[in-house]
């Protein structure tokens, strides 16, 4: 059984500064991975994906995989108050058919 | 376009009573998945539908969870008899081709 690992927070950044965002996973096999988004009493939404070792950009966000060392990562630059929510991280399931999620991450900016 | 539909939004009901989730997936996705969020084991796949045929139903807790897919427009989710365990939200999400899945803006359901 697949499993993905992440510190439930919460983390407190400044507005300005920098969020890191940290997942694990237990399937040395797994291929995909992605990075959702859920602000407080909504529906999670896909922010980045990254099948890749190394580093994924899209504009203020940076993925990042290390496949040798399992872990998969979400940098946040400039972060604002508005990037305060829960980021929940995901891999497929070992058919390829659906994702299994961490348990997510809440994302605090400060003002 | 709509995007996934969830009713209804809210639910309140008794313990034993049953309920129904419905769900109505993006046009032309042909991937339904049925998702429980809670605050201790987090977002848990349940079931999940390609073509309206259950592929996966390894995450229905039990059998008094059952799931449907009548048409490419349309999935029910029931439970029967309803348990304050059950109290969650619920998230409908469909996908077309690749990973993106889109999610519904979900039912939480409170069983007294």
């Amino acid at each position: 059984q697949k499993e993905v690992e992440q510190n439930s927070g919460p983390l407190s950044v400044p507005e300005g500064a920098i969020a890191s965002l940290n997942c694990t996973y237990s399937d040395r096999g797994s291929q995909s991975f992605f990075w959702y988004r859920q602000y407080s009493g909504k529906s999670p939404e896909l922010i980045m994906f990254i099948y890749s070792n190394g580093d994924k950009e899209d504009g203020r966000f940076t993925a990042q995989l290390n496949k040798a060392s399992q872990y998969v990562s979400l940098l946040i630059r400039d972060s604002q108050p508005s990037d305060s929510a829960t980021y929940l991280c995901a891999t497929s399931n070992q058919a390829g058919t659906a994702l299994i999620f961490g348990k997510g991450t809440t994302l605090s900016v400060s003002s | 376009d709509a995007g996934v539909i969830q009713s209804p939004r809210h639910e309140v009901t008794e313990m034993g009573q049953e309920v129904t989730l419905r769900c109505k997936p993006i046009s032309g996705h042909n991937s339904l998945f049925w998702y429980r969020q809670t605050m201790m084991r987090g977002l848990e796949l349940l079931i999940y539908f390609n073509n309206n045929v259950p592929i996966d139903d390894s995450g229905m807790p039990e059998d008094r969870f059952s799931a449907k897919m009548p048409n490419a427009s349309f999935s029910t989710l029931k439970i029967q008899p309803s348990e304050p365990r059950d109290s969650a939200v619920y998230f409908c999400a469909s996908r077309s081709l690749g990973y993106e899945q889109y999610f519904g803006p979900g039912t939480r359901l409170t069983v007294t």
